[in-house]
């Protein structure tokens, strides 16, 4: 994932908007992909996940898109909600199931 | 079913002191991690154990230490505690090889060292 210990970057989005979350990664040999969301006092909760042989995936109200050439991943919210605003981790298996998270983005959504 | 529980959820240390986080997971997930997350920060990997049996180094793991009891337990012990770990700290299970593959968290333990 992208450099850990840094502080978190933002997003600001108007309420019913699209959201896209990015994330980049720097393990090549990665191939599994998770995007996670974080409430304030909560522990993380899963969203989507990708393997590397696909390069789009869907869930309800999220698509997640994987550029392997650039080692690049998206999160897509479609139409986000008030209840969307929480931190949005990505997460990569480095292989040997070592599995580790991206610096996160803080999302807000604004009414 | 419980999923992933951590104890204790709050602790406060004094420099110097011993401690250790004890995680359990009763979803017969092969593989256990330890993240620890500081204000406004993400998540980082302290140790994990991929199978019953290994350990293996994370982003951060000096400082601590860890023991895969059995498939269930994966216990975090930091033997000389510091200010700088003052944190929060996830322990977390997956089932790899699944059908989702999603990485179950615990409620977290909130630790302060003075």
């Amino acid at each position: 994932g992208e450099s850990v210990g840094l502080h978190l970057p933002t997003l600001s989005v108007q309420e019913g908007d699209n959201s896209i979350i990015n994330c980049a990664y720097s393990n090549s040999a990665s191939d599994y992909f998770i995007w996670y969301k974080q409430e304030s006092g909560k522990g993380p909760q899963f969203i989507i996940d990708i393997r590397s042989n696909m390069d789009k995936r869907q869930g309800q109200r999220v698509t997640v898109l994987l550029n392997k050439t650039v080692k690049h991943l998206s999160l897509q919210i479609a139409a986000t909600q008030p209840g969307d605003s929480a931190v949005y981790f990505c997460a990569e298996n480095g292989g040997y199931e070592k599995l580790t998270f991206g610096t996160g983005t803080r999302l807000t959504i604004i009414p | 079913n419980a999923g992933v529980t951590q104890t204790p959820k709050f602790q406060v240390l004094k420099t110097g002191q011993s401690m250790t986080l004890q995680c359990a997971q009763d979803m017969n997930h092969n593989s256990m991690y330890w993240y620890r997350q500081d204000p406004g920060m993400g998540l980082r990997l302290i140790y994990y154990s991929a199978s019953e049996g290994t350990t293996d180094k994370g982003e951060v793991p000096n400082g601590y230490n860890v023991s895969r009891l059995n498939k269930r337990e994966f216990s975090l012990r930091l033997e000389s505690a510091a200010p700088s770990q003052t944190s929060v700290y996830f322990c977390a299970s997956i089932l790899w090889g699944g059908d989702t593959g999603e990485l179950f968290f615990g409620e977290g333990s909130r630790l302060t060292v003075l």
